[in-house]
Parts: C-alpha cells; structure tokens; sequence
C-alpha cells in the first residue's frame, strides 16, 4: 500500500509564476490535508478536502491560493504569482474514510512534502 | 479553540540521557493526541498517539508519551537517546470529529551531543 505521494519534491518558480503542487492520497483514503512549513517554524493548516469538497478552508490564505480535490485524480494546491513569502515546505496528508468510526482515531498520514523556493 | 504549545525550541542531550519533550494542548475535552518526528528535508513521521485507554502510549523507536488529564500535558519521554534520534518532533492535537483537523505544536528541535 503506497503512502501519501507528492509531487514535485522540489519546485524553483520565479516571482510572478504559478505553482502547481500535488497530491496523491494513501489507498481507501477520500480525507486530504495540506500544512505549510515555513523555515524554522512549525506545521500551519491550510485546507482540508473530501472528494469534490472543501470541508475547512480556514488556513488558506484569501488570495493566490486555492486547492482542489477532484473525483479523480490527486488533490492541486495552487499557488498563483508567487511571491517570495511563499517559499515554503507543503505537506500533503491523508486519512481514512469516516474518521470518527476509525477505532485508532483520526490518525492522519503524511507525504514527504513539496519544497517551493521562489526566487 | 484548540492549541498546542511546545514550551522548549531547541533541547541539546547527551548520547545515552534520557529524554522528555513537553507538550500541552488546550482544549475542552480529550483530544486525540499525536507526536511527530521530521528528520532534516523530510516528511512527518508518526511516533504514537493517545486517543483512549492506558495514559501511557508506546510509540516506535523507544518513544513513550504519557497523558495526564490533570495538566493537560503529553510529554514525549525516551530513557536513553541515541544520535539518530536527533530531529524536530512535533506535538499534535484533534478532536474527535469527522470534519476535524490536527493543530500541531511549533516544535522541538532535538540536537544529541556526542
């Protein structure tokens, strides 16, 4: 069973240019999650997705950034015109369907994350 | 609205010391409770968690946690560190809801001295 997958691993965009980060969830998993890792910080929540919905958006920034979740097909964090602050690690994670019936509790997986550098 | 706070930022340990990492979380009922490790340029990786039961939760790696309703704490404990050990761990906390999410802590970077 693979794990979360993401891509790309690393991305160099330039001010100004969009960025495209994706997600695959584990196998059975319809819950994504994406954090954002500034350097020398923590883990910040961004958004939180079921297939085709937006369950909590509250972390997301209101603007240049949006984030999907398809019927088919990996999750898409975007990013349009980059700016500099943007430059941060992304991690995607997922978990199983109906958390609350999941008798080990609401663990969540995680990727290895997407490391954007914008110069 | 829930929190979680990682009081130390950079804890250094002696190679063979043992260890113990603080975490508290803020929040009305009993949390789900999760410790994290990152190694440098790495993704998260699950030590343990505590949803219900024994206090004291065995993790991988010789990582324990024990929760302590009282304080509100879930303090990260490993009686002898070896250099591997060496990351950032992070503290997490969810609430038991199909439309939840998990707040983290800002973490602990431990540095293991030879």
């Amino acid at each position: 069973n693979a794990g979360v997958m993401q891509n790309p691993r690393h991305l160099v965009r330039r001010r100004g240019q969009e960025a495209r980060l994706r997600c695959s969830p584990m196998k059975g998993h319809s819950h994504v999650y994406w954090y954002r890792q500034l350097p020398e910080e923590g883990l910040k929540f961004m958004v939180y997705l079921q297939k085709e919905n937006i369950i909590d958006e509250s972390g997301m920034p209101k603007e240049r950034f949006s984030a999907e979740f398809p019927k088919e097909g990996p999750s898409i964090l975007r990013i349009q015109q980059v700016v500099r602050g943007d430059s941060a690690a992304y991690f995607c994670a997922s978990s199983p369907d109906a958390p609350e019936l999941n008798l080990s509790g609401n663990t969540i997986y995680f990727g290895e994350g997407s490391w954007l550098t914008v110069v | 609205a829930q929190s979680v706070t990682q009081p130390d930022i950079h804890i250094t340990v002696s190679e063979g010391a043992s260890l113990e990492l603080r975490c508290n979380y803020s929040y009305g009922a009993t949390p789900y409770l999760f410790w994290y490790v990152q190694s440098p340029g790495q993704g998260l990786q699950l030590l343990l968690k505590y949803f219900s039961g024994d206090t004291l939760v065995q993790g991988i790696k010789g990582f324990e946690a024990e929760f302590k309703r009282s304080q509100s704490s879930f303090n990260l404990r490993k009686p002898s560190v070896h250099w591997s050990d060496a990351a950032e761990y992070f503290c997490a906390v969810d609430r038991y809801s199909s439309a939840s999410k998990i707040i983290f802590g800002s973490g602990t970077r431990l540095s293991i001295r030879p």
